[in-house]
């Protein structure tokens, strides 16, 4: 069963700062790679998504890379905004059923 | 754009009654989705389904039943709400897998379901 881990949980950064999330999935038999953002109370929005056979992919500020070797996604978000802070999930889609299995997400805060 | 609607924002129900939740996407998508999500379990994929009256089994269907009787309206329904099924209730919608990176799932904006 497919198992996405996420680290940290939670960062809390200066405004200005460039960061790296982390997204960590066991099965690397992959079909794609998506991260989604999630303010408080709201459902998510999409970011990026990554085929299996891509290595990355970039959106203004953020770029994700993915390695399916390894089981392994980060998303840098460059010159980081307090506007950036959300909860940033990252999921998968693997298995027969194509089935999303999301990372239980990191919480970040970007401080004024 | 994508639009994904649910009928409610914000439910309070009873333990015993029955609940229904609507999701409506307007981009023609062959699958839809029901997810829930809690605290420190992030979100879990309750049922889906990839056409008209059909549907499949996620992670936890277990006291869930759904219905799509038409393809831009797939319903989630709740028979006796139970305590346990406190949650944040969110929809998603997307094209299937393989056509060309426009798989991206949609979201709704979630129904927050309280059970008494």
């Amino acid at each position: 069963k497919q198992e996405v881990t996420q680290i940290p949980a939670a960062l809390s950064v200066p405004e200005g700062e460039n960061l790296v999330l982390n997204c960590s999935f066991t099965d690397s038999a992959i079909y794609n790679l998506q991260w989604f953002r999630q303010d408080p109370g709201k459902g998510l929005t999409s970011l990026l998504l990554i085929q299996s056979s891509q290595r990355e992919q970039t959106s203004g500020r953020l770029n994700a890379s993915l390695d399916k070797s390894s089981g392994r996604s980060t998303l840098y978000i460059a010159a980081s905004q307090p506007g950036d802070s959300a909860t940033y999930l990252c999921a998968v889609i693997s298995g027969s059923a194509r089935q999303l299995t999301f990372g239980s997400g990191t919480q970040l805060t970007v401080l004024p | 754009d994508v639009k994904v609607t649910q009928s409610s924002r914000y439910l309070v129900k009873r333990t015993g009654e029955k609940v229904f939740l609507e999701c409506v996407q307007d981009m023609d998508h062959e699958n839809m989705f029901w997810y829930r999500q809690d605290p420190g379990l992030g979100l879990r994929l309750i049922y889906f389904s990839y056409d008209v009256k059909m549907k499949e089994k996620g992670d936890i269907p277990e006291g869930y039943s759904v219905s799509r009787e038409k393809k831009e309206r797939f319903s989630l329904i709740l028979e006796s709400a139970s305590t346990n099924q406190t949650s944040m209730y969110l929809c998603a919608s997307n094209l299937p897998t393989g056509t060309g990176g426009l798989e991206t799932q949609y979201f709704g904006p979630g129904t927050r379901l309280l059970v008494l």
